[in-house]
C-alpha cells in the first residue's frame, strides 16, 4: 500500500522567516494535494498538483511536485502567526479516482 | 464551489449507545465519499470508503460492525458508531468526491464524540 512521509512533524519559527516542508511517496503519486487543519477543525484545501515537475503559489504558499512525482514540497515565504496550524499532504490512490491517504502532519507554529 | 456538510459538529453520548453522523454534499453529487477518524496531536486515519448504493470498504483494522456505514444517495452518508465505549471517543470527518475531477476531494467540518 502507499505510504507517505512528511517532515517535519512540527516546526517552530519566527514571525517573517521562511519555513518548508516535505512529503515523500513510496509510490509514484497521481494527485497530490495539500491541506491545512487547526486540530478539532475541517480541513482547508490549499493546492492539488497533479503533473511532474508543477509548482502552484497562492499568496505566500507555493507547492511543488517534483519530475518523478514522489515528492512535494510546500514553502511558506515571510511566515506569519496566521500560518500557525496542522499542514498534511494527501495522495489520491488509483489514478487520482480513489481515496485520499495522508501523511503524518506538520505542526506550524509561527511566533510573533 | 462544493460544500460538504456535516452534523454533528459535536455529540456527547453514554456508553453502549449508537450515535449517528450525517455527511451531505450540497451542491455536487458525490459518488464516493469517505470517512476518518482522527486522534489528538496526530493526522487522519481513513476508516472506510462508500460509493452510492454499494456496500462500504474499510480499511484493514476498522470493525464493519462497530462502524456502520450507509451511502443511499448521491447526495448523503451516514457513519454510525455502534455500542459506543469511551475508546471510540474521537474526531470523525467526512470526505466527497464527485465523478469529476473539478470538485477533488471536499471535507466537512468534522465531528467530535465523546463517549462517557
Amino acid at each position: 500500500s502507499q505510504e507517505l512521509e512528511q517532515s517535519p512533524q512540527s516546526l517552530i519559527v519566527q514571525e517573517g522567516k521562511n519555513l518548508t516542508i516535505n512529503c515523500t511517496s513510496s509510490k509514484t503519486l497521481y494527485g497530490l494535494y495539500w491541506y491545512k487543519q487547526k486540530y478539532g477543525e475541517g480541513l482547508i484545501f490549499l493546492m492539488m498538483l497533479q503533473k511532474g515537475g508543477e509548482e502552484k503559489s497562492h499568496e505566500k504558499i507555493t507547492a511543488k511536485l517534483d519530475e518523478k512525482k514522489q515528492q512535494s514540497s510546500l514553502h511558506i515565504t515571510a511566515s506569519q502567526p496566521s500560518h500557525a496550524g496542522i499542514y498534511l499532504c494527501g495522495a489520491a490512490t488509483s489514478g487520482n479516482t480513489g481515496k485520499l491517504i495522508f501523511g503524518q502532519g506538520t505542526t506550524l507554529q509561527v511566533k510573533p | 464551489g462544493a460544500v460538504v456538510s456535516q452534523h454533528p459538529s459535536w455529540v456527547i453520548c453514554k456508553s453502549g449507545t449508537s450515535v449517528k453522523i450525517e455527511c451531505r454534499s450540497l451542491d455536487f453529487q458525490a459518488t464516493t465519499m469517505f470517512w476518518y477518524r482522527q486522534f489528538p496531536k496526530q493526522s487522519l486515519m481513513l476508516m472506510a470508503t462508500s460509493n452510492e448504493g454499494s456496500k462500504a470498504t474499510y480499511e484493514q483494522g476498522v470493525e464493519k460492525d462497530k462502524f456502520l456505514i450507509n451511502h443511499a444517495s448521491l447526495t448523503l452518508s451516514t457513519l454510525t458508531v455502534t455500542s459506543a465505549h469511551p475508546e471510540d471517543s474521537s474526531f470523525y470527518i467526512c470526505s466527497a468526491r464527485a465523478r469529476t475531477v473539478l470538485y477533488g476531494y471536499t471535507f466537512g467540518s468534522g465531528t467530535r464524540l465523546t463517549v462517557v
